[in-house]
């Protein structure tokens, strides 16, 4: 499967747990996204990478959130001391590098849904 | 407000009709325009993918772009019940390097 990965899918967490999702990117995808989405809503930007670099953070995302690409490859993304309304599909997708005609194509996974108790 | 406006429907139209979808958005400086489709519990794929004005078709499918009333359409021909899903659109800014920022979608179904 050359698509996007994300894991865990699902994950049902106590509030005030940390836990960690991770992106597998398509490999010569060189952009890697973070969204979030609620039920009826579309996707919320959060954060994206070029290569390693964290080129832009939303400034909606609390302290609590920090996501990595150390490597330039996969990426994760972690929430600390989770909240209720952190429940939400945690959507990762990566895109062809910056000047490419087809960068506007985001490449989505499936998703990590997030529920916290 | 929010910088990109769609209404979240639900619509639903029989089998055949013409469906007309709508996004507004407040910057001017969005530049590169597109729709997304979402099936329930995938991630949105492509459907398509317009830089600046004017009008793109891709088979069933037409986008539209309206600048100077910062308004873009989609429309689906003939539509078909394998169509129903959630509409999303979505634009960026004055560089293809941009953030993409996504509406919040229109749930459209096609009744048989």
């Amino acid at each position: 499967d050359t698509g996007v990965s994300q894991d865990p899918r699902h994950k049902i967490t106590k509030r005030g747990q940390n836990v960690t999702f991770r992106c597998d990117p398509i490999s010569e995808h060189n952009r890697l996204y973070w969204y979030r989405q609620t039920l009826g809503q579309g996707p919320e930007f959060l954060t994206y990478f070029q290569n390693e670099a964290q080129l832009e953070k939303s400034r909606l995302l609390s302290n609590r959130f920090s996501a990595e690409r150390p490597k330039g490859s996969f990426s994760t993304l972690e929430i600390q001391r989770t909240e209720q309304g952190d429940s939400a599909m945690y959507l990762c997708a990566s895109s062809f590098p910056a000047g490419d005609p087809n960068t506007g194509e985001l490449f989505f996974g499936e998703g990590s849904r997030l529920t916290v108790l | 407000q929010k910088e990109v406006e769609q209404d979240p429907g639900p619509l639903s139209v029989p089998e055949g009709a013409i469906v007309s979808l709508n996004c507004t958005y407040s910057n001017s400086a969005f530049q590169y325009f597109m729709w997304y489709r979402q099936y329930s519990r995938k991630g949105p794929e492509l459907l398509m993918y317009t830089y600046s004005s004017g009008n793109k078709e891709d088979g069933r499918f037409t986008a539209q772009v309206d600048k100077s009333s910062k308004y873009i359409s989609l429309f689906i021909r003939d539509s078909q019940p394998s169509d129903s899903a959630t509409y999303l659109c979505a634009m960026s800014g004055y560089s293809s390097a941009s953030k993409i920022i996504f509406g919040s979608g229109t749930r459209l179904s096609i009744r048989p």
